[in-house]
């Protein structure tokens, strides 16, 4: 089973800055089937990338992911209020759907 | 509109046998490369996986609860039912169901969750 670690556990930045955050693959991953969730207090995850680098349906182009094998980064080019929450990455692989622990990123 | 909606018990006894509906529309489990999971998120912890079920009625588990888990699917009705068996405080969690796809991997339409509490 793949493990995805992701880093920085928590991620205190002010609006306007730029967040980039970190997942980690314990093996490649095949296809880069690698994408990220952003998921606020109460609501069901919202998926942002899928692909490593492909933004989803309506999501602003201030979100991009990259990557390939076993690193990824999602980067957030300039904070607004309303992207400060919680974010994981998933992979596919060998029929199995994982996340990560997830990064809080909150307000400085 | 793809839109999923979670049902069942909110509150369960240790050892008994949770069962939740997930009730969907704007796609058919009969279409080719579709496909429902069901995700877990404990309070202030993260998603797991715990099932998908696709058109073909091919089914995957999560390895670590693979024994306690069943995933079904009624595609007249449009609906996935996820049943867990010997509940346990441990698996409190908001229970979401989310549509895949076999081909792409992810889950861009969830469900809004629903939180169930094991307890005596």
């Amino acid at each position: 089973e793949i493990v995805l670690t992701q880093s920085p556990g928590t991620l205190s930045l002010s609006p306007g800055e730029r967040a980039t955050l970190s997942c980690r693959a314990s093996q490649s991953l095949t296809s880069n089937f690698l994408a990220w969730y952003q998921q606020k207090r109460g609501q069901a995850p919202r998926l942002l990338i899928y692909g490593a680098s492909n933004r989803a349906t309506g999501i602003p182009d201030r979100f991009s992911g990259s990557g390939s094998g076993t690193d990824f980064s999602l980067t957030i080019s300039r904070l607004e209020p309303e992207d400060f929450a919680v974010y994981y990455c998933q992979q596919y692989g060998g029929s199995l759907y994982t996340f990560g622990q997830g990064t809080k990123l909150e307000i400085k | 509109q793809i839109t999923l909606k979670e049902s069942g018990p909110t509150l369960v006894k240790p050892t008994q046998t949770l069962t939740l509906t997930c009730t969907f529309s704007g796609f058919s489990l009969s279409t080719t490369g579709v496909g429902v999971g069901w995700i877990r998120q404990p309070p202030g912890k993260a998603l797991e996986c715990l099932a998908v079920i696709y058109w073909n009625d091919d089914k995957h588990y999560s390895p670590s609860l693979k024994s306690r888990l069943t995933i079904t699917k009624d595609t007249s009705k449009n609906q996935v039912v996820l049943t867990m068996t010997n509940m346990d405080p441990v698996d409190t969690a908001t229970y979401y169901c989310a549509h895949a796809d076999f081909w792409n991997p992810y889950f861009e339409h969830w469900g809004q969750g629903i939180l169930v509490t094991v307890s005596s």
